[in-house]
C-alpha cells in the first residue's frame, strides 16, 4: 500500500519562495508527480521525478530523495495565481497487469497573500 | 487542443436513482482512469483501463458502481443505486502508453445525491 503525507495548508507572501514537502511510504515506487489544482478545477501536471535530485521548470522545482521517501515542490517568485492545492502523487512499480497507477496525497492548500 | 471531456459537469439526483457519468479520453491515449475526490479522502482511484480492458477496479464499491469502456472514445461510470455518501467530484483522466507519462484530467462531474 501507499501512505503519502503533506501539510494541509500553507500561506506565503507574493514574491516570496515557498517549499511544500511530501513524505511517502510505499510498497513500490516508480516515480513521484506533483499536480496543481485550482479550486473547482481539474488537477494539472507540474513535475515528475524518478531519480534523486532536483528538477527545475521555470519558477517551479521539484526534489526527490528515494532513500528518505521525501520530495518537495519549490515555488519561486510567488504570484497570486499560484494560490491552489498542490497534490503529491506516487506511481507504483509496474504491476504486471500492463499498467501503472498513481496514489495521491490529500493535497496542500497554498494561499498567496499580497 | 486535445483534452479530456466529461459529461455532465454537474448532477443532482435523489438517493436510489441511477447515475451515469461519461468521459471521452484524449485521442490516442490508451489508459483511462476514474477518480473520486472529496474533502475528507482527497483524490481516490476507483478504476482504470488499458486498451479498453479493465485492469484494476479494487477501489470501487462493486455492489453499486460499475465502469466500462464500450469503445476507445468513451468510458462510463455508473452508480446504481446512488447514496448521499457518493456525493463527490468524479474525475476521468487519460494517459499515453500505460500511464508512463503524466495523466491528463477532465473537468470532472460534480455529483450531489440528496
Amino acid at each position: 500500500g501507499q501512505n503519502i503525507d503533506q501539510p494541509t495548508e500553507m500561506t506565503a507572501t507574493e514574491g516570496a519562495i515557498v517549499q511544500i514537502n511530501c513524505t511517502y511510504q510505499t510498497s513500490g515506487f516508480n516515480g513521484l508527480f506533483w499536480y496543481q489544482q485550482h479550486a473547482g478545477e481539474a488537477p494539472t501536471f507540474l513535475s515528475y521525478n524518478v531519480l534523486d535530485g532536483l528538477e527545475e521548470k521555470g519558477r517551479f522545482s521539484s526534489f526527490l530523495s528515494r532513500s528518505k521517501g521525501y520530495s518537495y515542490l519549490l515555488l519561486k517568485e510567488l504570484q497570486m495565481k499560484d494560490s491552489a492545492s498542490y497534490l503529491c502523487a506516487v506511481r507504483d512499480s509496474y504491476s504486471g497487469a500492463g499498467s501503472y497507477q498513481l496514489t495521491f496525497g490529500k493535497g496542500t492548500k497554498l494561499s498567496v497573500i499580497p | 487542443d486535445a483534452r479530456v471531456t466529461q459529461t455532465p459537469r454537474h448532477k443532482v439526483t435523489e438517493m436510489g436513482q441511477e447515475v451515469t457519468m461519461r468521459c471521452q479520453p484524449i485521442l490516442g491515449h490508451n489508459t483511462v482512469f476514474w477518480y473520486r475526490q472529496t474533502m475528507m479522502q482527497g483524490l481516490e482511484l476507483l478504476a482504470y483501463f488499458r486498451n479498453r480492458a479493465p485492469l484494476d477496479d479494487s477501489g470501487m464499491p462493486k455492489d453499486r458502481f460499475s465502469a466500462e469502456m464500450p469503445d476507445a472514445t468513451l468510458a462510463t461510470l455508473k452508480i446504481q443505486p446512488s447514496e448521499p455518501r457518493d456525493s463527490a467530484v468524479y474525475f476521468c483522466a487519460s494517459g499515453p502508453e500505460s500511464g508512463l507519462l503524466e495523466q491528463y484530467f477532465g473537468p470532472g462531474t460534480r455529483l450531489t445525491v440528496t
